[in-house]
């Protein structure tokens, strides 16, 4: 699976957007990108996934760059209760479903 | 609710003493598994499961023993604990297996071996 890079902390302030970059620039053509959050030693919490075109859910926007090399997670409308560990990972299809969470960002949103 | 139980969530041993975590999931998803969450490591799979009665090794198995006699229910076995299993675990299940489908993660089980 490639390898990710994540900055290690970032502020928000409350209501505003919260962009949160990962680097995959090793990433290969069946590789998904995953988002996933942890919220204080809460059980992590699938946020959203995408191959090459952008998508969005209730919960975020996913955005990737036409090379792959890189995405952005964007948090519309940050509130104080997605202050959270956000692990970027991406993978391919395997048997074991075995998610690799490097480090991730602390994103801490202010008010 | 759609949800992965665990319990207990909290639980404070002695080295040796066997116990059991359990893990059940109301989703009727297929695969199951279990990971360990330390400091500075992230979280490493223990062991899973791709359906009842089919289980296998993780990244870290030693010292641990799992089961999947019903669909729903994985649970996580350490037969002699020792303090490196000191740990926050957590039970993961998702639809089938394979990256198009998201893992839904329990609430964790922190444990601590003396």
């Amino acid at each position: 699976d490639a390898k990710t890079t994540q900055p290690p902390s970032m502020d928000c302030a409350e209501g505003r957007a919260a962009n949160l970059p990962c680097n995959h620039s090793t990433i290969s053509g069946n590789e998904y990108v995953y988002w996933y959050r942890q919220i204080h030693s809460q059980g992590p919490q699938y946020i959203i996934h995408g191959l090459k075109n952008n998508e969005t859910n209730e919960m975020a926007s996913l955005i990737i760059t036409e090379d792959r090399k890189s995405s952005t997670l964007i948090l519309p409308h940050a509130t104080l209760r997605d202050t959270a560990v956000y692990y970027c990972i991406v993978r391919v299809s395997y048997n074991n479903n075995d998610m690799r969470f490097g480090a991730g960002t602390r994103l801490t949103v202010k008010p | 609710e759609a949800q992965v139980t665990q319990n207990p969530r909290y639980l404070i041993t002695v080295t040796g003493k066997k116990l059991t975590v359990t893990c059940s999931q109301n989703m009727n998803h297929e695969y199951m598994s279990w990971y360990r969450q330390d400091p500075g490591l992230g979280l490493r799979q223990i062991y899973y499961s791709m359906n009842v009665e089919v289980t296998d090794k993780g990244d870290v198995p030693e010292g641990y023993k799992v089961s999947r006699k019903e669909k729903r229910n994985f649970p996580l076995i350490l037969e002699s604990p020792s303090p490196n299993q000191t740990s926050l675990y957590f039970c993961a299940s998702s639809p089938r297996t394979g990256s198009l489908y998201e893992q839904y993660f329990g609430p964790g089980t922190r444990l601590t071996v003396t």
